[in-house]
Formats: C-alpha cells, sequence, structure tokens
C-alpha cells in the first residue's frame, strides 16, 4: 500500500523560533498533499493543500506567512511553522493523494507532534 | 458549506458483535467516500473507500453507500477489542481540489 512518512515524529521548540516538518511519499508520486493540525480530542482540521510546483492553497483562518508550505519534488513537502508560540503547539498531520489505480485516495504520515514552551 | 456528519458516540459493543457506523453527507455531488480509522494519539488509516451504491466488503469491513439518502455505514462484524478507536467518515466531492470533508469521528468501545 501507499506509504508516507513524515519528520520528525515529535519536536520541542521555544516560543520564537522556526520549526520545519516535511512530509514525503515513499512508494508513489503526489501531486498533491494536505496538511491537517488536530488539537487534543478534537477533529482533523485542514490547513493548506500543497500543490507540486505552485503556491498553496490556504484554508480560511489559515495564515499563509506563519505556516509556509513547499512542495519542491513529487515526493516531498514541507510545513514550516514560523515564529511558533504556545498555542501553535499541535499534532500536524500530512496526508497524500495517490492518484494511481483509480482510487484517488489520501494516505496519512505518522503526524509530527509540536510542542512549543 | 459542505457537512459531513457523524454520531460522535461512544459507540459500545460487546467483543464478536457488529458494529454500524453511520455517516450522512450534506453535498449531493460527492463521489468518493472513505473511512478512516484513528486510534488515540496516531495519525487516520484507511480503512475502506466505495464510489457506487451498494456494499462492499473487505474482510471484517463492509461499507454501504446511499447516495439518494445520501449515507454512507461501516459494518464491522466480529468486533474485536483492537478495533476501539475514532471511526472518521470523509466525503470528496466532485471537483478538482481533491479535498477531503471529515467528520467529526466516532468513538468506537469494543468491550472483551
Amino acid at each position: 500500500g501507499a506509504v508516507v512518512s513524515q519528520h520528525p515524529s515529535w519536536v520541542i521548540c521555544k516560543s520564537g523560533t522556526s520549526v520545519k516538518i516535511e512530509c514525503r511519499s515513499l512508494d508513489f508520486q503526489a501531486t498533491t498533499m494536505f496538511w491537517y493540525r488536530q488539537f487534543p480530542k478534537q477533529s482533523l482540521m485542514l490547513m493548506a493543500t500543497s500543490n507540486e510546483g505552485s503556491k498553496a492553497t490556504y484554508e480560511q483562518g489559515v495564515e499563509k506567512d506563519k505556516f509556509l508550505i513547499n512542495h519542491a519534488s513529487l515526493t516531498l513537502s514541507t510545513l514550516t511553522v514560523t515564529s511558533a508560540h504556545p498555542e501553535d503547539s499541535s499534532f500536524y498531520i500530512c496526508s497524500a493523494r495517490d492518484p494511481g489505480g483509480g482510487t484517488d485516495t489520501q494516505y496519512f504520515g505518522p503526524g509530527t507532534r509540536l510542542t512549543v514552551l | 458549506q459542505k457537512e459531513v456528519e457523524q454520531n460522535s458516540g461512544p459507540l459500545s459493543v460487546p467483543e464478536g458483535a457488529i458494529a454500524s457506523l453511520n455517516c450522512t453527507y450534506s453535498d449531493r455531488g460527492s463521489q468518493s467516500f472513505f473511512w478512516y480509522r484513528q486510534y488515540s494519539g496516531k495519525s487516520p488509516e484507511l480503512i475502506m473507500f466505495i464510489y457506487s451504491n451498494g456494499d462492499k466488503e473487505d474482510g471484517r469491513f463492509t461499507a454501504q453507500l446511499n447516495k439518494a439518502s445520501q449515507y454512507v455505514s461501516l459494518l464491522i462484524r466480529d468486533s474485536q477489542p483492537s478495533d476501539s478507536a475514532t471511526y472518521l467518515c470523509a466525503v470528496k466531492d466532485g471537483g478538482s481540489n481533491y479535498k477531503l470533508t471529515f467528520g467529526k469521528g466516532t468513538l468506537l468501545t469494543v468491550n472483551p
């Protein structure tokens, strides 16, 4: 099956620093990846759609200058949380769209737990 | 505003029973429907997808879709304690943005 990896799996940083999270599709090419955020006991919240070779599309209310997304290749998208603050502490999960086989299915990475002190 | 509704639960069933999870959606143009399982502290894992009206079976799991009623369900036969998780229903519309709209999930507890 389709495999998506994320790195790091967890990160602790000081307030004001920036954190980069990588999302990779390991066995398929993903022209489209998605970034979600999930707070404890809440549902997934889509932050943005990442398209290879073009600018990301952000959901309403998500600050594009704070959450920088780069989709530089067909297998890698990165999310950079700039000037992180404690309220940015959350579980960040990426997914990659696998258009192959006619399923057009999203597969999720294992997630990155960010704690901002 | 596209909406996907699920009963938040918790749904509690005894081991070996059938668990029935339900989902309704508001957008009649929706084309694809997905069920994900999410264990506490983990990311969602795809269980099944369904496109056509009717039933689709995969092992102990059966997805059912009724587009006329805008209803999709997931049946888990012979439920096991390891099935205890939150089950997320997700819907993709017929457009080209590929986004999924997720329900808030149903917490399932299978009691030994």
